[in-house]
């Protein structure tokens, strides 16, 4: 199991809005800043928000993040088919002194 | 433009040993943060290990503690793991991150077989 919660799959019709959950604890997402990845088919993770809401310069508006307490969510508004991609968010857990990820979840835009 | 190429993977057999490297490119590597993260086939992305700038601190997933070593070299702009002691459950593509929390920048990852 991952230290980080997240459901396995979302999915939404084209033009849609979805959301990704996140779940942690005090030790990670409680007091760090949480980072959210997309990872398309066969390709390597990239950055997609930051310091739980802050966007990389060429990533679009649609995506958005968000973080209280021990929670954070990912949301992506005007779904497209090329958004079908796998989710991870990721942090640091003081405890462990690891970093850690979610599970990853599934996005699936019907 | 940032870019990190890792080298190194292949198949090799349980209790083998095998050395990645990552070479950076586009960017001050000394100032830096890296990690390794690898992804099992079909499954998430697990935290590796990661190094400080100068190399003074390192940090592992209990997984491989006493197993792999991280290192770099500043002035060869590179990061390397050494895995010894390698089991089945480690087989995963390996990718090399920068990693200035977040982890903003990814290598294209380069896979690691253990099989007999």
């Amino acid at each position: 199991q991952s230290v980080l919660t997240q459901p396995p799959s979302v999915s939404a019709a084209p033009g849609q809005k979805v959301t990704i959950s996140c779940s942690g604890s005090s030790s990670n997402i409680g007091n760090r800043y949480v980072s959210w990845y997309q990872q398309l088919p066969g390709t390597a993770p990239k950055l997609l928000i930051y310091e739980n809401n802050k966007r990389p310069s060429g990533i679009p508006d649609r995506f958005s993040g968000s973080k209280s307490g021990t929670s954070a969510t990912l949301g992506i508004t005007g779904l497209q088919t090329g958004d079908e991609a796998d989710y991870y968010c990721g942090t640091w857990d003081n405890s462990l002194s690891a970093g850690v990820f979610g599970g990853g979840t599934k996005l699936t835009v019907l | 433009e940032v870019q990190l190429v890792e080298s190194g993977g292949g198949s090799v057999q349980p209790g083998g040993s095998l050395r990645l490297s990552c070479g950076a490119s586009g960017f001050t590597f000394s100032s830096f943060w890296m990690s390794w993260v690898r992804q099992a086939p079909g499954k998430g992305l697990e935290w590796v290990a990661n190094i400080k700038q100068d190399g003074s601190e390192k940090y592992y997933v209990v997984s491989v503690k006493g197993r792999f070593t991280i290192s770099r070299d500043n002035a060869k702009k590179s990061v390397y793991l050494q895995m010894n002691s390698l089991r089945a459950e480690d087989t995963a593509v390996y990718y090399c991150a920068r990693d200035g929390e977040p982890f903003d920048c990814w290598g294209q990852g380069t896979l690691v077989t253990v099989s007999s």
